[in-house]
């Protein structure tokens, strides 16, 4: 059974900084790319970031283009979302996701994790 | 960025109806559309890929068409448990984007 499980939110200053993680279980890890997808509070959904397989190729919204950076750790079958410089708009609940048909159809989510950027 | 216009934003309906929701690309997407339910504090749930491909397990009152930058998700007969928020996302190109949403009410 796949299982993707995020961890790291929580309350964070405007102008701070947070890292996400995702462990994820059930499926061959290193040969999907993995991403991550966050909803705002009673709001639609974005796409955040995309990480490839090996994790040589990364892509971003520009909306958090410069600020969040997506990483992956294969032997750990772990997927990061650090989050620097973060505004009031990034509070959302974040959800790693992955596709096991085409990397942009999501068809696993994990439970997700929020963030809440708030002074 | 390719821009997704979804329609309607929400919907009234009743047990047994047949509905259908819109969604537009701004460009041409291959069919590379997806369709996911949403319900109340949970994660999305995929329904539909490739624009028409039934997802496992996703019962066959649900279905899609469509091609180029015009797509739709109908639900032929409609249950008590597919009241819920419907969202179109295209991955033909990143950023993917997803449409508004649409909320299907009793």
């Amino acid at each position: 059974e796949v299982q993707l499980l995020e961890s790291g939110g929580g309350l964070v200053q405007p102008g701070g900084s947070l890292r996400l993680s995702c462990g994820a279980s059930g499926f061959i890890f290193h040969s999907y790319a993995m991403s991550w997808v966050r909803q705002t509070p009673g709001k639609g959904l974005e796409w955040v970031s995309e990480i490839s397989s090996g994790g040589g190729r990364t892509f971003y919204a520009d909306s958090v283009k410069g600020r969040f950076t997506i990483a992956r750790d294969n032997s750990k079958d772990t997927v990061y979302l650090e989050m620097n410089r973060l505004r009031d708009e990034d509070t959302a609940i974040y959800y790693c996701t992955y596709g096991s048909v085409y990397a942009g159809s999501h068809d696993y989510w994990g439970q997700g994790t929020l963030v809440t950027v708030s002074s | 960025d390719i821009q997704m216009t979804q329609s309607p934003s929400s919907l009234s309906a009743s047990v047994g109806d047949r509905v259908t929701i819109s969604c537009r690309a701004s460009q041409g997407i291959s069919n590379s559309l997806a369709w996911y339910q949403q319900k109340p504090g949970k994660a999305p749930n995929l329904l539909l890929y490739t624009a028409f491909k039934l997802e496992g397990g996703v019962p066959s009152r649900f279905s899609g068409s469509g091609s180029g930058t015009d797509y739709t998700l109908t639900i032929s007969s409609l249950q008590p448990e597919d009241f819920a928020t419907y969202y179109c996302q295209q991955y033909y190109s990143t950023p993917y984007t997803f449409g508004q949403g649409t909320k299907l009410e009793i």
